[in-house]
C-alpha cells in the first residue's frame, strides 16, 4: 500500500461539463502519475509531475490539464468531457530508491468516469 | 507507435501448470522492465522487475527471463494458481527517463 487515494472512486458526467479528479498521497513522492486504461490499449500516460508546480505531457494528453499545489495532490481536469474520455482513471507515485536505477510506479485504486 | 507489445490478449493454464506470459520491445534504449497485475476494480499492482543487466530474475513462484538480442522478456508463474488470474501489464522505462511504457495486457484465467 503506497498511500494512494483517489476520488471520486465513480463518476458520470455529461458531455460538455468539467470534470477534476483527485490523487492524494500520504508518502511525499516526487512522481506523480495520471494514466487512462481502456480496452486493447493497456495503460496510457495523460500527464505527469515531477514536483510542485512541475508537469509535463504524457502520450494522450490532448482534452486535459493538471495541476500539482501541494506534493502530496495531482489533480486532472477535463475542461470539457467528451464521451472518447470514458474510461478508468489512474494516479501513480514513483518510490525513489537512492541512487538506485529503479522506477518502480505504485497506483491508486482509480476513478471510472462515464461520460454520456 | 506501440514500443511494447503483448500479442496474446488472453491466456488459459489449467491450476498447478506452468504460466508463462510474453512481451516484446521495440526501443532499443529500454533498459528497465517491470511486470504488473491487475485484478478487475482495483489498480495495477507491481509485481517483479528486471534490470538489463539480468537476464533472470525470480521471486518465489514467479520468474521474469529477459533476451535483450530479441527485445523479449517473459514472466513465468509455475505453479499457477487460481488467485493468478488477472490481467497482466509489462512495462519499460529507458536510461533517465521517469516515464514508463506499458503493453496492451494479456488476462491469464486459471483453470481450477
Amino acid at each position: 500500500d503506497a498511500g494512494i487515494t483517489q476520488s471520486p472512486r465513480h463518476k458520470v458526467t455529461e458531455t460538455g461539463t468539467p470534470v477534476t479528479l483527485r490523487c492524494h498521497q500520504t508518502e511525499n513522492h516526487r512522481y506523480m502519475y495520471w494514466y487512462r486504461q481502456d480496452p486493447g490499449h493497456g495503460l496510457r500516460l495523460i500527464h505527469y509531475s515531477y514536483g510542485v508546480k512541475d508537469t509535463d505531457k504524457g502520450e494522450v494528453s490532448d482534452g486535459y490539464s493538471v495541476s500539482r499545489s501541494k506534493t502530496e495532490d495531482f489533480l486532472l481536469t477535463l475542461e470539457s468531457a467528451t464521451s472518447s474520455q470514458t474510461s478508468v482513471y489512474f494516479c501513480a507515485i514513483r518510490k525513489s530508491w537512492g541512487l538506485a536505477p529503479y522506477n518502480e510506479q505504485f497506483f491508486g485504486p482509480g476513478t471510472r468516469l462515464t461520460v454520456l | 507507435d506501440q514500443q511494447v507489445k503483448q500479442n496474446s490478449p488472453s491466456l488459459s493454464v489449467q491450476e498447478g501448470r506452468i504460466s508463462i506470459l510474453n512481451c516484446d520491445y521495440t526501443n532499443s534504449m529500454f533498459d528497465y522492465f517491470l511486470w504488473y497485475k491487475k485484478y478487475p476494480a482495483e489498480g495495477p499492482t507491481f509485481l517483479i522487475s528486471i534490470s538489463s543487466i539480468k537476464d533472470k530474475n525470480e521471486d518465489g513462484r514467479f520468474t521474469v527471463f529477459l533476451n535483450k538480442s530479441a527485445k523479449h522478456l517473459s514472466l513465468h508463474i509455475v505453479p499457477s494458481q487460481p488467485g493468478d488470474s488477472a490481467v497482466y501489464f509489462c512495462a519499460a522505462s529507458a536510461v533517465g527517463n521517469e516515464k514508463l511504457t506499458f503493453g496492451t495486457g494479456t488476462r491469464l484465467t486459471i483453470i481450477p
